[in-house]
């Protein structure tokens, strides 16, 4: 089956510190891509980062980077120096092979105190 | 550049009355996706057209929801008879069939049903 795993329902940190968010996937498809959505309290979804699965470097953009661990089949997003506006939900999602579509996980609820 | 646009941004109606949400995907883009989200249920894929037909409407809950693509710059979502379950944010979301497919997201139509 595939499917795709968050398992922190919600997450605390600090301003300035960095904050890692859980993903793990499954599937025997050998060619998938991985993403990352922020969704704050006003409701937009936003694109924070994709990652293919055939890349070989992590990707970033920013404060944001994906941890990709093939082997493991884990896609973590790691938040460095966290700001107030980083309060959100997070949704991890994947597009597997042959499919347009993305599967998306259950979210994330990350609040970033001062 | 213009984003995924939405409208209307809210709705409100009374059960029984046809619904229909807008959808003006991001120029050039041609795939087209509509989402439906709610507290139970999470994220949800509807349906989702390329190059304006429809590809995929396994997500489509019932014969009062359809959608149509009818050119590369609009698509509706029409719930006819509308029932207060269908209370949701419903999102539209576009992707250009290349690397990635990232999908870029509308603001959301938040729709309540009475």
């Amino acid at each position: 089956a595939q499917k795709i795993t968050q398992t922190q329902p919600g997450m605390f940190v600090q301003e300035k510190e960095a904050v890692t968010l859980d993903c793990t996937y499954d599937t025997s498809d050998q060619s998938y891509g991985l993403f990352w959505y922020k969704q704050p309290s006003s409701g937009e979804m936003i694109f924070l980062i994709y990652q293919g699965s055939y890349d070989e470097q992590n990707a970033t953009e920013g404060r944001y980077s994906l941890n990709f661990q093939k082997a493991r089949k884990s896609a973590n997003l790691v938040i460095s120096a966290s700001q107030l506006g980083d309060s959100a939900m997070y949704f991890c999602a994947m597009r597997f092979s042959g499919y347009s579509t993305l599967t998306f996980g259950k979210g994330t609820m990350l609040l970033v105190s001062p | 550049d213009a984003g995924v646009i939405q409208s209307p941004r809210h709705e409100v109606t009374e059960m029984g009355q046809e619904v229909t949400l807008r959808c003006k995907p991001i120029s050039g883009h041609n795939s087209l996706f509509w989402y439906r989200q709610t507290m139970m249920r999470g994220l949800e894929l509807l349906i989702y057209f390329n190059n304006n037909v429809p590809i995929d409407d396994s997500g489509m809950p019932e014969d009062r929801f359809s959608a149509k693509m009818p050119n590369a710059s609009f698509s509706t979502l029409k719930i006819q008879p509308s029932e207060p379950r269908d209370s949701a944010v419903y999102f539209c979301a576009s992707s250009l069939l290349a690397r990635g497919e990232t999908q870029y997201f509308g603001p959301g139509t938040r729709l309540l049903v009475l």
